[in-house]
C-alpha cells in the first residue's frame, strides 16, 4: 500500500464550481497534513496546512481532516481557470520524523 | 527574504560526469530538505538537515549522492557518475524548525538532464 494516495485525475470542473480533491494515507501516527499547488514546470507552493480533525478554511480553500479514516481533502470554492494545476497532498511521516511524504498529485482542470 | 534559491536552474550533463547543485534556504530557516521529482510523480525525499547536521537520508539515495550543509546555511547536493535515471527536477526546501512538522517553502528547482 502506498503511503499517500491521490487520484491522478484529471479532475475537470467548470468555472465557479466546487472542486473536491481527496487524499488517503497509511501511517496512523501522522500528525501534520499539507496541500501544495504545483503549476506545470514550477515548484510546489504551500496553500494549506491542517493538524486537527475537522475543517480549516482559508479564503476559497477548505481543508478537511479525518484521522480515524486516514483521509484528507481539499475543497476549492468558486473554482477559477487559474486554479488549474496539480494539487499535491503531503503527510508527515509520524513520530520522530521531520519530513513529509508526498502523493503523486491530482491534476485539476477548470474550464471557463 | 528572497525565498529559497537554487542554482543552476537547468543542467545538462553527459552520463558519467559529476554534478553539484546549490541551495540557499530562507535565512531564518534551520531545516533544509532535498527532494527529487520526475514527471507525473510527487516529490520524493532524499535527505534532510537541521542546521549543519544531516539527520535523515533516504534509503533510495545511492552512495553516488552526497549532500552537505557545512555552516548550517547553504547546502550542496552532488551526484557522482551520473546515470540517465538521475534525470529529474531536484527540489530544495526549507522550514523554520520547531517542535512539530511545518510546511516547507520550495525553491524553483534544478532540472537535471543526463544525456
Amino acid at each position: 500500500q502506498k503511503e499517500v494516495e491521490q487520484n491522478s485525475g484529471p479532475l475537470s470542473v467548470p468555472e465557479g464550481a466546487i472542486a473536491s480533491l481527496n487524499c488517503t494515507y497509511s501511517d496512523r501516527v501522522s500528525q501534520s497534513f499539507f496541500w501544495y499547488r504545483q503549476y506545470s514546470g514550477k515548484s510546489p507552493e504551500l496553500i494549506m496546512s491542517i493538524y486537527s480533525n475537522g475543517d480549516k478554511e482559508d479564503g476559497r480553500f477548505t481543508a478537511q481532516l479525518n484521522k480515524a479514516s486516514q483521509y484528507v481533502s481539499l475543497l476549492i470554492r468558486d473554482s477559477q481557470p487559474s486554479d488549474s494545476a496539480t494539487y499535491l497532498c503531503a503527510v508527515s511521516r509520524g513520530s520522530g520524523y521531520s519530513t513529509l511524504t508526498f502523493g503523486k498529485g491530482t491534476m485539476l482542470l477548470v474550464s471557463p | 527574504d528572497t525565498g529559497v534559491s537554487q542554482d543552476p536552474r537547468h543542467k545538462i550533463t553527459k552520463r558519467g560526469q559529476n554534478v553539484t547543485f546549490r541551495c540557499d534556504p530562507i535565512s531564518e530557516h534551520n531545516r533544509l530538505y532535498w527532494y527529487r521529482q520526475t514527471l507525473g510523480q510527487g516529490p520524493e525525499f532524499l535527505t534532510y538537515f537541521q542546521n549543519e547536521a544531516q539527520l535523515e537520508k533516504s534509503r533510495l539515495l545511492s552512495d553516488r549522492f552526497s549532500a552537505e550543509r557545512p555552516k548550517g546555511s547553504f547546502s550542496t547536493l552532488e551526484i557522482q557518475r551520473t546515470e540517465q535515471g538521475d534525470s529529474a527536477m531536484y527540489l530544495c526546501a526549507s522550514s523554520l524548525g520547531g517542535t512539530g512538522v511545518e510546511g516547507y517553502t520550495f525553491g524553483s528547482g534544478t532540472r537535471l538532464t543526463v544525456v
